[in-house]
């Protein structure tokens, strides 16, 4: 069956400039998180949604950063007004629980550059 | 302040050399550990989960054990295929949300 799946794979922006990150997790997964990974830092938790219930937004970094997921299905992040140290791998994974089972299954992640 | 730290930060091994990547933690009350395999240009694999001290876990090559402070993950007779970055994290009792994430063990294995 098909994994959680990203797009796009590689963005370039330009300084300033809004993007969105799309993710389409593993059907049937109640679960999704979006991390951030940059060299030399660890997984960066940014925010997660698990059913219905209000999504846990308390990693994201700035306002300039949201994320929203509809019909318990597909998540957007946004960034908006890009800045430099944005630049990142931005990770999706789902679960059909949650985290207390370990097991996340990750998509092969979003690399975004800001110029 | 919960925190993971593994090393070595990387390590190179020989076609069937025997070694172990450490992974140890501070966290106020450990709900599980986990390990992940990520290979360049993709996401991270899971590989096992640890729940309590004395457990150990195996695949393949790998086992994974775990002490009230630290987990080993010990490879076996690695192959060129076993190269790749080994990821650690842990959920502590007190967020059952968030994964805390090592920043990794590179790991390169020479034919």
């Amino acid at each position: 069956g098909a994994g959680v799946s990203q797009s796009p794979s590689n963005k370039v922006t330009e300084k300033g400039k809004d993007v969105e990150l799309r993710c389409d997790p593993i059907s049937g997964h109640t679960a999704l998180y979006w991390y951030r990974q940059s060299l030399g830092q660890g997984l960066e938790f940014l925010i997660y949604f698990q059913g219905n219930s209000a999504p846990d937004k308390s990693g994201l970094p700035s306002d300039r950063f949201s994320a929203e997921r509809t019909g318990g299905s597909v998540s957007t992040l946004t960034i908006q007004r890009t800045q430099q140290e944005d630049s990142a791998v931005y990770l999706c994974a789902s679960s059909p629980t949650g985290v207390n089972t370990g097991e996340l299954f990750f998509g092969e992640g979003s690399r975004l550059t800001v110029l | 302040e919960d925190q993971v730290t593994q090393s070595p930060e990387a390590l190179r091994l020989q076609e069937g050399e025997s070694s172990s990547l450490n992974c140890s933690y501070t966290v106020s009350g450990l709900r599980g550990l986990f390990w992940y395999r990520q290979d360049p240009g993709k996401g991270p694999e899971f590989l096992f989960t640890l729940y309590s001290a004395g457990e150990e876990k195996e695949k393949e090559r790998l086992k994974a054990t775990l002490t009230k402070k630290e987990s080993f993950l010990h490879i076996t007779a690695p192959k060129p295929e076993d190269s790749a970055t080994y990821l650690c994290a842990v959920l502590n009792a007190g967020n059952n949300r968030k994964l805390i994430w090592g920043l990794g063990t590179s790991l390169a294995v020479n034919p």
